[in-house]
């Protein structure tokens, strides 16, 4: 079955560690996206990409990095320097133009 | 930018009442409008999606939604609730631009039903 693949599933880290987020799609989706989502706030896009080895800031993308080498994958790290990292974040792909997006399961991320 | 409107971050409805919930839209060009569904510890279903080809627009689990251009509006319904639907419902509208295809996402509204 096709599908958005996000590991793992629950995330523990310690303050002023970097940690990378995996996302894995075989839907054959051009775009990517990754989303934070806390309590209320509905989701807010981090970062977005169109193609491989591009890809576009979001709403909130201070503290965070992604990369786009393949086409199926589109990982993001959570920096030191993202000041409130634990929340919910959401991986979505999409094959285009007013397509709608399709999501993963999600990673939940907690910084102590 | 684009931009969804929510009303009503709660609601409460009885087992077999009518579900409603309430989206709005801005948009200066006629929207592509999302409706999306997402279980506790979840990623986001999609329920439906309108797309210009007619108004009133069915998904899955029972749910429809109406495009009014006239009130920017993009409700959703269900003639009647089931226990399954409790859970938080996200209207979204899609936007092209020089950069790729972004989505904007309401807030968010979290369906309680009563047995």
């Amino acid at each position: 079955d096709g599908g958005i693949t996000q590991s793992p599933k629950y995330l523990f880290r310690k303050e002023g560690q970097n940690v990378t987020l995996s996302c894995e799609q075989n839907l054959n989706h051009d775009a990517m996206y990754w989303y934070r989502q806390d309590p209320g706030q509905g989701l807010r896009l981090i970062y977005y990409s169109q193609i491989v080895n591009d890809f576009q800031k979001g709403d909130i993308a201070e503290g965070y990095s992604v990369s786009r080498e393949k086409k199926e994958s589109f990982p993001l790290t959570v920096t030191s320097a993202q000041k409130n990292p634990t929340a919910f974040y959401l991986c979505a792909s999409s094959l285009g133009f007013n397509s709608p997006l399709h999501f993963g399961n999600g990673t939940r991320l907690t910084v102590t | 930018a684009q931009s969804v409107t929510q009303l009503g971050s709660h609601v409460s409805v009885s087992e077999g009442a009518l579900v409603l919930l309430r989206c709005n839209y801005s948009s200066s060009v006629p929207p592509y409008l999302f409706w999306y569904v997402q279980y506790p510890n979840q990623g986001l279903q999609l329920l439906l999606k309108y797309t210009s080809a007619a108004t009133l627009v069915k998904g899955i689990n029972g749910f429809e939604a109406e495009f009014k251009k006239s009130e920017t509006s993009f409700h959703l319904t269900k003639p009647s609730a089931h226990m399954s639907d409790a859970a938080e419902y996200f209207c979204a509208v899609s936007d092209q631009s020089n950069t790729g295809n972004q989505f904007y996402f309401g807030t968010g509204t979290s369906l309680t039903v009563i047995p």
